[in-house]
């Protein structure tokens, strides 16, 4: 069964700062996306890496891919308040060949000013 | 471009009603993707059509779970006999699919129907 962890699972952080979040699943892809989700709201799409050691940056977020350790990492730079959100990554794949994706639980990030 | 759609937004029932949940993917998106997502919770997979025919069903947690997408546009989850632990947000997506054998696009997600059964 393909597993996906991410962590922290919730964030509380100061404008300005930086900070990581992780993303670990438990077989082979070669495919993994970053999704934002507001309160009360859908996910919307932030990247799709497709191959070991895709990075993609916008704006403040930038996301890696490490498909050897299988483990991607969402980092954020000088954090603003509108960043403030619950970021999902996901794998290809529901473990048996099945053709969803795979979810982590969301990490709840807060921004302080 | 319209994103997809989802209705109702919300829906209250009763324990062991039948209910409908419509989804309306993005244009020319010929992928179609259930999910239903419980609170705190990610996502989790129900089904997945390849335009008319589920492509894979492994996710319906039973046989109370439907879903048909007839003119492989417009799809219909259908739940019968509802149980108060069906309440959640089920959320539909739809993708492209490339050139035959290539792997799918990213999912677009609609709002999502809100499914409370009391």
């Amino acid at each position: 069964e393909l597993k996906v962890e991410q962590n922290p699972l919730f964030l509380s952080m100061q404008e300005g700062k930086n900070y990581t979040i992780y993303c670990n699943y438990s077989t082979t892809s070669d495919r993994l996306y970053w999704y934002r989700q507001d309160p009360g709201k859908s996910l919307e799409s932030l990247f799709v890496l497709l191959s070991n050691g895709a990075v993609k940056q916008e704006g403040r977020l930038m996301a890696s891919l490490d498909t050897k350790a299988r483990l991607s990492t969402l980092h954020i730079t000088a954090a603003v308040h509108d960043l403030s959100a619950t970021y999902f990554c996901a794998v290809d794949g529901s473990g048996g060949g099945a053709d969803g994706l795979t979810f982590g639980k969301g990490t709840h990030l807060i921004i302080q000013p | 471009g319209a994103g997809v759609s989802q209705t109702p937004s919300n829906k209250v029932t009763e324990k062991g009603k039948y209910v409908e949940l419509r989804c309306d993917p993005i244009s020319g998106h010929t992928a179609l993707y259930w999910y239903r997502q419980s609170l705190g919770q990610g996502p989790e997979f129900l089904i997945y059509f390849q335009g008319t025919g589920a492509a894979d069903d492994s996710g319906l947690p039973n046989d109370r779970f439907f879903a048909v997408r007839p003119e492989g546009s417009v799809s219909t989850l259908k739940i019968q006999r509802t149980e108060r632990g069906d309440s959640a947000v089920y959320l539909c997506a739809s993708s492209l699919i490339g050139l035959a054998g290539a792997r799918r696009e990213t999912q677009y997600f609609g709002p999502g129907t809100r499914l409370l059964v009391l």
